[in-house]
Formats: C-alpha cells, structure tokens, sequence
C-alpha cells in the first residue's frame, strides 16, 4: 500500500531549528517528483519545496535559504531541514507525491504540525 | 508568481442541488506541451487534501462523475452536478506550469 508518513513536528522556539521527516512506503521517492506543502492554522495550503527526481531542488521565497529538503534513498525517505524557524512558520506540514512531473499531488501524507513559539 | 484567485469563499448548498466554484489565474496554464496545468482538490475537515480533477477536466482514480471541470487559458470552473453530504470541506485550485506552485485560496462547501 502507498503511504507516506511525516514526523518531526512539536513545539519549537523562534530562530531554532527542526527537522521533519517523511517516510514513503508503496514506491520509491528516487522516482517520483516530492513535495512538501504547509498549511497554517485556518489557512490554505502553501508550497514549499519540490525535490525532483534526478535530485535538484527548488524552494519558494518564504523559505528559500532557511529550509533545505533531502531525501535518503536508502531509508525511502525525505527531509525538511527548517532553521531561523518564525512565528509564521507555525502550520501543518504535507508531505506529497507528484503523478507526473511538476504534475499533480495523487498522494499527502497525515501531515505534521510546527508550533514556533517562546 | 502566478496568482490563483478563488471564488466564491463560501457556498451553502442543499443536497441534490448544484454547486460551482471559479478559479483564475494571473497567467495562462496552457503549457507549449499542450497541456493545461490546472488541478483541483478537496480538503475534507481534518484531512490532507486529495485530488479531484488534473489537467482542467479529468477526474482522478475514484472521484465521482458528479465532479467535472472545465476552462481554459486563466479561467476554470469546477462544478459538482448534485451536491451530497460527503463533498463539504474546502476546495482548492492549483498551477504547476511553472515554480513556485500556487494555490487558489480555497472555497468552503457546506450542507444547508
């Protein structure tokens, strides 16, 4: 069965850093184009970052130079690095599979929720 | 960026009445590919989202008939053809022709 799980989340003080993490089961993230999409509390859904197959990665602004994603092909799985974490960073964070390439989510995980505060 | 706009906000609808849902985007979706890179996705409450329509108008593995899209270039419309009580939740459009993705800021369905 496809699956992915993310983990990693909890409550953290602003300008510290976390690490989430995103265990994908069912296929394999070294084929697939991932994501990971964030949503803040009684907010929409924002993208974050896209690793894609042949490895290179891309970020939006919001994040751009404060979060890097990785995968572990071995471990079948992906991470968020998040440093100089904010207030405004505080959401559930989505990991997703793409269908294609730059295509669409056919698969979230559960989702992860960050709580930057002091 | 591209900017998706959404709308209505809000829909309260009667079961077994129809509902619509508009999305613009600031800039065309048709890709030189031929395809137009327009999707759309339900967010029932306390779940991740999940895909309804890709490529404007094609229903994903699963999704009931009822749901259909159409549109082209920047303007697109979700409809669903009689509203049931499982379909609330938030609706969201979303581009990938080009980074960063964009997503419409969601239209909330509820059952009158």
């Amino acid at each position: 069965e496809l699956q992915l799980l993310e983990s990693g989340g909890g409550l953290v003080q602003p300008g510290r850093s976390l690490r989430l993490s995103c265990a994908a089961s069912g296929f394999s993230v070294s084929s697939h184009f991932m994501s990971w999409v964030r949503q803040a509390p009684g907010k929409g859904l924002e993208w974050l970052s896209v690793i894609y197959s042949g490895g290179s990665t891309y970020y939006a602004d919001s994040v751009k130079g404060r979060f890097t994603l990785s995968r572990d092909i071995s471990r079948n799985t992906l991470y968020l690095q998040m440093n100089s974490l904010r207030a405004e960073d505080t959401a559930v964070y989505y990991c997703a599979r793409d269908g294609g390439q730059q295509d669409y989510f056919d698969y979230w995980g559960q989702g992860t929720l960050v709580t930057v505060s002091s | 960026d591209t900017v998706m706009t959404q709308t209505p906000l809000s829909l309260s609808v009667t079961p077994g009445q129809p509902a619509s849902i508009s999305c613009k985007s600031s800039q065309s979706l048709l890709h030189s590919d031929g395809k137009t890179y327009l999707y759309w996705y339900l967010q029932k409450p306390g779940q991740p989202p999940q895909l309804l329509i890709y490529e404007v108008s094609k229903r994903f593995s699963g999704v009931p008939d009822r749901f259909s899209g159409s549109g082209s270039g920047t303007d697109f419309t979700l409809k669903i053809s009689r509203v049931e009580a499982e379909d609330v939740g938030v609706y969201y459009c979303m581009q990938s022709i080009q980074l960063p993705l964009t997503f419409g800021g969601g239209t909330k369905v509820e059952i009158k």
